[in-house]
């Protein structure tokens, strides 16, 4: 079956560019959608088809997709960034990555 | 507004069954693909299952195959998801949420899930 890796996590200090990781094999064919999940709260979509966004999902917000690997970028990240986020494709069935907690510090 | 809401989770022995459900409004029920995504207490997504439009297609994880169904009353606007021979191991908050096959290839909403307990 198919499988996505994400780093388990990831730190960065107030109003630096975070990026995410999410590798799996020949990821670039498919897209890719991440999502937002902070404590206690339901998963919410913040980039779909690689790197779109959904309305009222913040510009710091960014994705790419090429070869093996897709990057969640978060530009000028704030305090409220702080979330579990977590890579999703298609592969005749949907699958997702392990998950990665950002850290603001 | 798009909204969804589940119900009917709980503490149940294992073995035992609940049948857990999803009321969405907001919009055209019966016009999306819905899936169930579960998390298990301190871990990653899962996806669970799924059903078509009309109902006439469903699939499942292989860990739930055969114990779950899932199901739809699209005059209800309501998903359904009976589980069956419970195990310590389905124990997670269950999330319904809609599918967008053509553009997204994601889920755009979700609901705030409902815990499962599973434990003698």
């Amino acid at each position: 079956s198919y499988e996505l890796t994400q780093p388990p996590s990831v730190s960065v200090s107030p109003g630096q560019t975070a990026s995410i990781t999410c590798s799996g094999d020949k990821l670039g064919d498919k897209y890719v959608c991440w999502y937002q999940q902070r404590p206690g709260q339901s998963p919410v979509l913040v980039i779909y088809q690689d790197s779109k966004r959904p309305s009222g999902i913040p510009e710091r917000f960014s994705g790419s997709n090429s070869g093996n690997t897709a990057t969640l970028t978060i530009s000028g990240t704030q305090a409220m960034d702080e979330a579990d986020y977590y890579c999703q494709a298609w592969d005749s069935s949907v699958v997702f990555g392990g998950g990665t907690k950002l850290t603001v510090l | 507004e798009v909204q969804l809401v589940e119900s009917g989770g709980g503490l149940v022995q294992p073995g035992g069954s609940l049948r857990l459900s999803c009321v969405a409004s907001g919009f055209s029920f019966r016009d999306y693909w819905m899936h169930w995504v579960r998390q298990a207490p301190g871990k990653g997504l899962a996806w669970v299952s799924r059903i078509k439009t009309d109902g006439s297609s469903t699939t499942y994880a292989d860990s739930v195959k055969g114990r779950f169904t899932v199901s739809r009353d699209n005059v209800k606007n309501t998903l359904y998801l009976q589980l069956t021979s419970l195990r310590a191991e389905d124990t997670a908050i269950y999330y319904c949420a809609r599918w967008i096959p053509s553009t997204i290839l994601g889920y755009d909403y979700w609901g705030q899930g409902t815990l499962v307990t599973v434990s003698s």
